[in-house]
């Protein structure tokens, strides 16, 4: 079945270091990717997204391409901040109106 | 515009009590559904609806109703509670389809 595969956590960096979070996927078709961002204490809010092969999510600083080669969808951000501390979650749309998550990763940034 | 709201935000229940989780929103979005976090497992599905009336269960549906009888709401229901339930509740809604999906804060259940 459809599955998502993140790093596991937590990763800890310091401010203004460059964010690399991986996230593989296995799918049948093609599915649309999305990240997305639980801060401390709230609800996931979408982060950015992808629908189609080659595509690159933006948000806040944050990119994603969907690879479909490498069944690839890395979160990335140049410089981090301590304001982006939060749990990270890759999911893919598996048709059914249903998502299939990642297992989340945690991000520390340490001033 | 509230979003998705919860209630409530915490809960302690006994094994074999029975409770309803409130969810609403206010965005006139066709498409809730309720999931749960439990650590290092990501959001697994329970049931989701895609619009008034319908309703169809998710990866995780035992030990859980729901109903919408309106736009608006999608209460979610344990019959009878079990300490395997103990988790954080979102309920989460979009316009149509995954696109887009708004979480509301959750709700932290403990069954004892």
């Amino acid at each position: 079945g459809d599955s998502v595969t993140q790093m596991e956590g937590p990763v800890t960096l310091s401010e203004e270091a460059f964010l690399t979070i991986n996230c593989t996927y296995t799918a049948t078709g093609y599915p649309s990717l999305f990240w997305y961002v639980q801060y401390p204490g709230e609800g996931l809010q979408l982060l950015l997204k992808a629908t189609k092969a080659d595509d690159k999510g933006s948000n806040k600083g944050f990119e994603a391409t969907y690879r479909k080669e490498t069944t690839s969808f890395h979160l990335e951000k140049g410089s981090v901040q301590v304001s982006d501390s939060a749990v990270y979650f890759c999911a893919l749309s598996a048709g059914n109106y249903q998502l299939i998550w990642g297992a989340g990763t945690k991000l520390i940034i340490k001033p | 515009n509230a979003g998705v709201t919860q209630t409530p935000k915490f809960q302690v229940l006994k094994t074999g009590q029975s409770m309803t989780l409130q969810c609403a929103q206010d965005m006139n979005h066709e498409y809730m559904s309720w999931y749960r976090q439990d650590p290092g497992m990501g959001l697994r599905l329970i049931h989701y609806s895609v619009g008034a009336g319908i309703t169809d269960q998710g990866e995780v549906p035992n030990g859980y109703n729901v109903s919408r009888s309106t736009t608006e709401d999608f209460p979610l229901r344990l019959l009878s509670a079990a300490p395997s339930q103990t988790s954080v509740y979102f309920c989460a809604s979009s316009y149509e389809g995954l696109e887009t999906q708004y979480f509301g804060p959750g709700t932290r259940l403990l069954v004892l």
